[in-house]
């Protein structure tokens, strides 16, 4: 158990619809990291925040936006859902985002797998 | 980010060690080669990772050649629970660095009983 959790672990919509997925980071952490994993593009870097702010942005969508609450848990809306945004969505956590990067840990929830029909 | 180069996939006998390469002709002089491994229907998991030495920690031990173009990660006895896709992933503090992880196509393992 990483000590991330994500919940729902399943969610099944259809396209046009607007779905939130939650992310609790393990306690203490204040960074938490979004990713998406696709079978055709692997896993990519969503979007990162660190204690509330954002702090650095991959090929994440306009229709995608996250935010981080004051108790430090996470949320990635994803609007106006296409087929192709059928994936698991994985959120990680870590305690810094300082500049210590290259000996950052990042621990990993189970993942939420989105279904769009 | 310097780029990784992993053999799509390998296989292994249970109780066997299993030596997983990782090619990273590019590495510069301040990028940690880190691992990770994704289990099946599981988020991805911190495995090890070092700079220029050896590492030894209770999942498995990281070897790094001594000019750091290649790294193998050895799981000493393979374990049926060790089937999974291993990630070699190479971080820097410097030259616009972010926190991301970027995750190349990794290595499947298989282990066989």
């Amino acid at each position: 158990d990483s000590g991330v959790t994500q919940t729902p672990k399943h969610l099944i919509t259809a396209t046009g619809q607007r779905v939130t997925l939650r992310c609790s980071p393990r306690s203490g952490d204040l960074s938490v990291y979004w990713y998406q994993q696709s079978l055709d593009q692997g896993l990519q870097f969503l979007i990162q925040y660190y204690n509330g702010e954002e702090r650095a942005k991959g090929n994440i969508l306009e229709r995608f936006s996250a935010q981080q609450f004051p108790d430090l848990h996470s949320e990635l809306n994803l609007s106006s859902l296409e087929l192709g945004d059928s994936a698991l969505y994985f959120c990680a956590s870590s305690h810094t985002s300082g500049r210590e990067f290259a000996k950052n840990i990042q621990y990993f929830g189970a993942g939420t797998r989105l279904s769009v029909l | 980010d310097a780029k990784t180069t992993q053999p799509n996939s390998m296989e292994s006998n249970e109780e066997e060690p299993v030596h997983l390469p990782c090619n990273h002709s590019t590495i510069s002089g301040t990028d940690y080669i880190h691992w990770y491994r994704q289990l099946p229907s599981q988020g991805p998991e911190y495995v090890i990772h070092g700079l220029t030495s050896n590492v030894n920690n209770r999942m498995a031990s990281l070897a790094i050649a001594e000019d750091r173009k290649s790294s193998t990660l050895i799981l000493h006895r393979a374990t049926l629970r060790d089937a999974a896709v291993y990630y070699c992933i190479l971080r820097t503090d410097y030259g616009g660095a972010t926190n991301k992880l970027i995750f190349g196509t990794g290595t499947l393992l298989a282990v066989q009983p």
